[in-house]
């Protein structure tokens, strides 16, 4: 099983500033790797595919990168509707596996 | 727009069965796989079962021989039997249609295992 570890945790940001998260496979996993978003209450949104590609709707400010085992996703400018838990997720192995999630907070 | 609502959740004892629903509708569901992925309270995502359209599938060792993943493409519908039932199964379950990633997403359904 691929494990995926996301750092950190918990990032606390001010709106307007750059939040930076971190994803990381323990085995390649090529740029099979997508991001999403999780406010309370609802189910998860996909943001971001092969790694960099932006889903349907989804702001220029999400930007992702990487590929192999380390990935990042940036939003470049922190919005009130960004307050959120963001999930990285492989899907290059089965069983496909998720990271534990970074809470992004308001600073 | 794509919609896929989840129906089927419930308190349920240890050992129990539940049969969860999803129905979809806005895509050409038969050839769309399918996931069903769960989140316990408080926690984070587990991926837990795969249906493609030529019926390949694929379980999280978590699950396997007890919960099986099956479709109706007649019924735009994908469905997850669950069987013996463990407290730690206790979850939001939410559909999900795939393309390697899970793109759409239904609002989940709740499964209680308590006695």
């Amino acid at each position: 099983e691929i494990v995926m570890t996301q750092s950190p945790a918990t990032l606390s940001v001010s709106p307007g500033e750059r939040a930076t998260l971190s994803c990381r496979a323990s085995q390649s996993v090529s740029s099979d790797l997508a991001w999403y978003q999780q406010k309370p209450g609802q189910a998860p949104r996909l943001l971001i595919y092969r790694a960099s590609t932006r889903a349907t709707g989804i702001p220029a400010r999400f930007t992702g990168t990487g590929s192999g085992t380390e990935f990042t996703l940036t939003i470049s400018s922190l919005q009130s509707e960004d307050f959120a838990v963001y999930y990285c997720q492989q899907y290059n192995n089965w069983p496909r596996t998720f990271g534990q999630g970074t809470k992004v907070e308001i600073k | 727009e794509v919609q896929l609502v989840e129906s089927g959740g419930d308190l349920v004892q240890p050992g129990g069965s539940l049969r969860l629903s999803c129905a979809a509708s806005g895509l050409t569901f038969s050839t769309y796989s399918m996931n069903w992925v769960r989140q316990a309270p408080g926690k984070g995502l587990e991926w837990v079962a795969y249906m493609n359209s030529m019926s390949s599938i694929y379980y999280a060792d978590s699950v396997k021989g007890r919960f099986t993943i099956s479709r109706d493409n007649a019924k735009n519908s994908v469905y997850l039997q669950m069987t013996s039932l463990r407290g730690e199964d206790t979850a939001v379950y939410y559909c999900a249609s795939s393309f390697g990633h899970l793109d759409n997403w239904g609002q989940g359904t709740l499964v209680t295992v308590s006695s």
